[in-house]
Parts: structure tokens; sequence; C-alpha cells
């Protein structure tokens, strides 16, 4: 089955205690990304990564790291997470882009609080 | 970043009841695409649109990819309480060769049985 597996689901950290959220997707998909997810805010970009050893910044990669080793991996990295890091993360995945268009594929979330 | 005008922001509706959302851009998509979100899980793709003027249905869900290649409606016929959740639009440029997407900031709909 095709997916994009997110671990843990839920986490609670404390201020300053490094963190790592794991995404891996079986579909073979050169694009990776992540999101956070904020009431009224919607979906933002973070990080995205266009394959191996290629990553940039979204929208809002202050305070976070990514890495992309492998083509299936992608982890989310918060070095020193702060309580305003606290969000629903969701990591997705997708094709070879172009003027072909896109389908992104999401995870199903984590939830983390900072306190 | 850009995003998406999603409108409206919320809908409670009636089973039964025909509903019908829509979001608009400043700028021009090659694809516009659209996801239900249930609490507690990922956004699920329903309905991808590749091609100005190109109307898809999946189910009792329609979704059209308007015309100035800015805008794009999605309509659900006949509702049930499972429609219940977060609807959400976004357009990805095609002119880039980066995967980004915008979203819009999402359509909650609630069904009253």
């Amino acid at each position: 089955e095709a997916q994009v597996t997110q671990n843990p689901r839920y986490l609670i950290t404390v201020t300053g205690k490094k963190l790592t959220v794991t995404c891996s997707q079986n579909m073979n998909h050169e694009y990776m990304s992540w999101y956070r997810q904020d009431p009224g805010l919607g979906l933002r970009q973070i990080y995205y990564s266009m394959n191996v050893e290629v990553t940039d910044k979204g929208d809002v990669p202050e305070g976070y790291k990514v890495s992309r080793k492998e083509k299936r991996n992608f982890p989310l990295i918060l070095e020193s997470p702060s309580p305003n890091q606290t969000s629903l993360y969701f990591c997705a995945s997708s094709s070879r882009l172009g003027l072909g268009g896109t389908e992104a594929f999401f995870g199903q979330g984590t939830r983390l609080t900072v306190v | 970043g850009q995003q998406l005008n999603q409108s409206p922001q919320s809908m409670f509706i009636q089973e039964g009841e025909d509903v019908s959302m829509n979001c608009t851009s400043s700028s021009i998509f090659n694809t516009w695409l659209w996801y239900k979100q249930e609490p507690g899980e990922g956004p699920v793709l329903l309905i991808a649109l590749y091609k100005a003027g190109e109307l898809t249905s999946n189910g009792r869900l329609t979704a059209q990819f308007g015309i100035t290649r800015k805008d794009s409606f999605l309509n659900i016929s006949a509702s049930i309480p499972s429609d219940v959740g977060i609807y959400f639009c976004a357009g990805h440029h095609g002119s880039s060769n980066t995967g980004k997407l915008i979203f819009g900031q999402g359509t909650t709909l609630q069904v009253k049985p």
C-alpha cells in the first residue's frame, strides 16, 4: 500500500530538548516536504527536498532542520524546541514535477507539544 | 508565503444539502488539488485538476479548474454526515520545477443529520 509514515504521532517534550520526527515514503517519490498546521493559518511549508541531498527552506524554516540522505526518508529535526513550535506537523511526498502537475500524499501527522 | 483565498471559511448545513466552496489566486496555476482532512488525520487527496476548464467528478464530489487558471471550485452534492471535515484547495505553478504547493486556509464543513 502506498503511504507516507510519520513517527511519532504524538509527542510532548520540554523546551530545549532536541527531537526528531521521522518520515518515510514507499512510493519512490523524488519530492518530499514538511508542513506545520496551526489554527487559522492553514498549512505552511517548513522545508522541502527535491531529491537526495537536495533540501531548501520553505515559508517557515526557522528553528528546524532536515536531511535527505536516502530517497525514502526525510526527518524533521528540532535542535532546541520552543513552545511556539507546538503544532501539528505533516510530511508529504510527490512524484517528479513539471508542467504535468503534481499530487502530494500526506502522512497522518505528528502532534507536538513543547512545554 | 503566498496563500490562496478559500471561501467560505466554514459551513454548517443540513444533511442532504449541496455544498459549494471555491479558491481564488492572484497568479496562474497549472494544477489545482482538493483535499479533505478529518480530525486527527492527514489531508487526503480528493480530486486533481490539470487543465483549464477541466471538470472532474469523484462520486458526489465535482471540481472544476477555472478558465482563467486562477480559480477552482468544489461541489458536494447531497451531503451526508461523513462529509464532515476540513476541505483544502492547493495550487501548483507548474512552471517551477519545485514541488511547492500553495494551500488555501481551508473550509470547515459541519453536517447536521
